[in-house]
């Protein structure tokens, strides 16, 4: 079974700078794919990244990117110019092959500060 | 836009009571859709897959007789909480999959907050 592991429960970040939020997972599949997905206080799940495992190069979205380490089974966000709006929960996620559920990491609760 | 429909988004129940929830696909045929679990600054918490036109598959711990998953058509799925108490107060969310591509990922309804009385 595959597990996703989120070490921060919670974290902090000065509107403007930059926060990486970490994730490791643990599987034996090769192909995969992973996701960061947002949770503000409304509780509404929005995608904010995507990366499949078979592509080497990091996703990008603006101003958030990801550090994928397939060897190190190591998925980290990197949020730049940190806004107020981005203060919520975010889950890593990891999904087996499309049609299969996502597991979630525990969450990390990011707080932009001004 | 909102591609998954979620109803109602609150509900208050009386304990002994049932609750239904439902999932709407938008404009999408959904054969596959997925209900989780959230307590109260926690993860989410896969409960079951529903499958159109079959029984669904419930993770291990969730009682299929309480938590009752009826997927009659590809736009729908509801979730029936029977005979709710008061720790089945709780959020619960629907998700499907969204898209022909493989890597799509599960987009999620806006979550229902069951409160038992």
């Amino acid at each position: 079974a595959q597990t996703v592991t989120q070490s921060q429960p919670e974290m902090s970040v000065q509107e403007a700078e930059t926060v990486t939020l970490s994730c490791t997972y643990d599987t034996s599949e090769n192909n995969y794919y992973l996701f960061w997905y947002k949770q503000p206080p409304s509780r509404q799940m929005i995608l904010v990244i995507r990366q499949e495992a078979y592509k080497q190069q990091n996703a990008t979205e603006n101003r958030f990117s990801v550090n994928f380490q397939k060897a190190a089974k190591s998925f980290s966000l990197k949020i730049s110019d940190s806004q107020l709006g981005d203060t919520a929960m975010y889950f890593c996620a990891f999904m087996k092959l499309r049609y299969t559920p996502l597991v979630f990491g525990k969450g990390t609760r990011l707080s932009v500060i001004a | 836009g909102a591609v998954v429909s979620q109803h109602p988004s609150r509900v208050i129940c009386k304990s002994g009571t049932s609750v239904k929830i439902e999932c709407r696909s938008l404009d999408f045929q959904a054969t596959t859709m997925f209900w989780y679990r959230q307590f109260p600054k926690q993860s989410l918490m896969l409960m079951a897959t529903s499958n159109e036109g079959s029984k669904a598959t419930y993770e291990q711990g969730v009682e299929k007789d309480k938590f009752l998953i009826n997927h009659a058509s590809l736009t729908l799925s509801t979730l029936t909480v029977t005979s709710a108490h008061p720790e089945d107060s709780s959020f619960y969310i629907c998700s499907a999959s969204y898209g022909r591509a493989n890597n799509s990922p599960l987009h999620f309804g806006n979550g229902t907050r069951l409160t038992v009385t």
